[in-house]
């Protein structure tokens, strides 16, 4: 099955500087890469996603690239504020199947 | 924005009890899936379920596990015997019925303590 692994586990970061979180998956033939902000005690919300057609998607202060080559993805926080902080999930599926395999999680916390 | 919902938000049960996790989807869904999420770890998936049917489980969906769809709106998720072990947060979710890659949107989700 699809193998998603996330990096760091922990990111800390001054408030308006960047943050970036990478993924790497197993599963060559998955073509599309969702990423989840989970604020505590909340549900997993989709933030942007990324079908593998495209190299770089952005919206407003959040971005993600896509190597397939190196089957790994980045999700790319700019000018970061307070409410950025959550833990960060990427996410997997593989080809043709419904289940998203999620990464570990990253614990982003903004330093005022 | 229509969004996914789930009941109860909290339940506490006692170890070999029976409970059920109800979920509405997004009303124009048609793939529902359950996943958990165990304190301070990552989401798993449990079940895919599409027309009527279970598409996929997982490895953690044995037998004490069940879904059903019994009308319209409602999704739910079945724990025979509960064990404690069992005890996490369960996320329902949807997607649409499109080609290729579907988004999922989660619900809020229900904390299931097993005392």
């Amino acid at each position: 099955g699809e193998n998603v692994e996330q990096h760091p586990s922990t990111l800390s970061v001054q408030e308006g500087d960047s943050a970036v979180i990478k993924c790497t998956y197993s599963d060559s033939a998955s073509n599309y890469f969702p990423w989840y902000k989970q604020e505590l005690g909340k549900r997993p919300q989709l933030i942007i996603d990324i079908r593998s057609n495209v190299g770089e998607k952005k919206d407003q202060r959040i971005a993600v690239t896509l190597n397939k080559t190196a089957k790994h993805f980045s999700l790319h926080i700019t000018e970061t504020q307070p409410e950025d902080s959550a833990v960060y999930f990427c996410a997997a599926p593989r080809f043709g199947n419904e289940k998203l395999t999620f990464g570990t999680g990253t614990r982003l916390t903004i330093i005022p | 924005e229509p969004e996914v919902t789930q009941t109860p938000s909290h339940q506490v049960t006692q170890m070999g009890q029976e409970v059920i996790l109800r979920c509405v989807p997004i009303s124009n869904h048609l793939y529902f899936y359950w996943y958990r999420q165990i304190l301070g770890q990552k989401v798993e998936f449990l079940v895919s379920f599409y027309n009527n049917e279970i598409s996929e489980k997982s490895e953690i969906f044995d037998d004490q596990f069940s879904v059903e769809r019994p009308d319209g709106s409602n999704f739910t998720l079945k724990i025979r015997s509960t064990k404690l072990e069992d005890s996490a947060m369960y996320f329902c979710a949807s997607s649409e019925a499109q080609r290729g890659a579907r988004e999922q949107y989660f619900g809020p989700g229900t904390r299931l303590t097993v005392t």
